[in-house]
């Protein structure tokens, strides 16, 4: 069974500093990795896809790695602001009972201090 | 990219009573999926919503609890049938294209069960 762990659950850092968000999985055999930010009390909003071919997605302040023979992947966020704070998921999508599936870790908590 | 609404974003009921939520998205989709959310907690896979079929329900979930509908490409419902206080979360609906396609997440429906 897939199992997706964060770390940490929770990082308060102050405006400006650059940080990484760390996610590890269980099983290699991965579609993708998605990683998404929820604000409290929110939906999801996408932050990056990385297919299991690929090792790096970057958009904006954000570079999403992944390695998948660890089953590791990591969020970058450069140059961090107040507005980043919230909570960000990292989900996997894999096969299991018959159908695909997005598999999610429980989240790390960020706060970014002005 | 898919925009997806849900109805009600929120609503408190009395014990025994049963919701209904609505999730419609702008485009056609392949794939639909309802996520349950509890307090403090991380996301968990409810059921695939199959177009003209029967839905596809995850370990731990029943139909007779979680009915949903799926009667097109655009629209799902999820009914939280004869509920108790443990009932409460937030109730996300999910959509997907292919399996290598971004997974899109609905604002959710946020349940208070009294």
């Amino acid at each position: 069974k897939q199992e997706v762990t964060q770390i940490p659950a929770a990082l308060s850092v102050p405006e400006g500093e650059n940080l990484v968000l760390n996610c590890s999985f269980t099983d290699s055999a991965i579609y993708n990795l998605q990683w998404f930010r929820q604000d409290p009390g929110k939906g999801l909003t996408s932050l990056l896809l990385i297919q299991s071919s690929q090792r790096e997605q970057t958009s904006g302040r954000l570079n999403a790695s992944l390695d998948k023979s660890s089953g590791r992947s990591t969020l970058y966020i450069a140059a961090s602001q107040p507005g980043d704070s919230a909570t960000y998921l990292c989900a996997v999508r894999h096969f299991q009972g018959g159908s695909e599936k997005l598999v999610f870790g429980k989240g790390t908590k960020l706060t970014v201090n002005p | 990219s898919a925009v997806i609404s849900q109805k009600p974003s929120r609503d408190i009921c009395q014990r025994g009573t049963s919701l209904t939520i609505q999730c419609q998205v702008d485009s056609q989709v392949t794939m639909m999926f309802w996520y349950r959310q509890q307090p403090g907690q991380s996301l968990t896979l409810i059921a695939t919503a199959n177009q003209g079929s029967e839905a596809t329900y995850e370990s731990g979930f029943v139909i007779d609890k979680f009915p949903i509908s799926r009667p097109n490409l655009t629209f799902s419902t999820l009914t939280v049938s004869n509920m108790s206080p443990e009932d409460s979360s937030i109730y996300l609906c999910s959509v997907s294209g292919r399996v290598s396609d971004t997974q899109y997440f609905g604002p959710g429906t946020r349940l208070t069960v009294l």
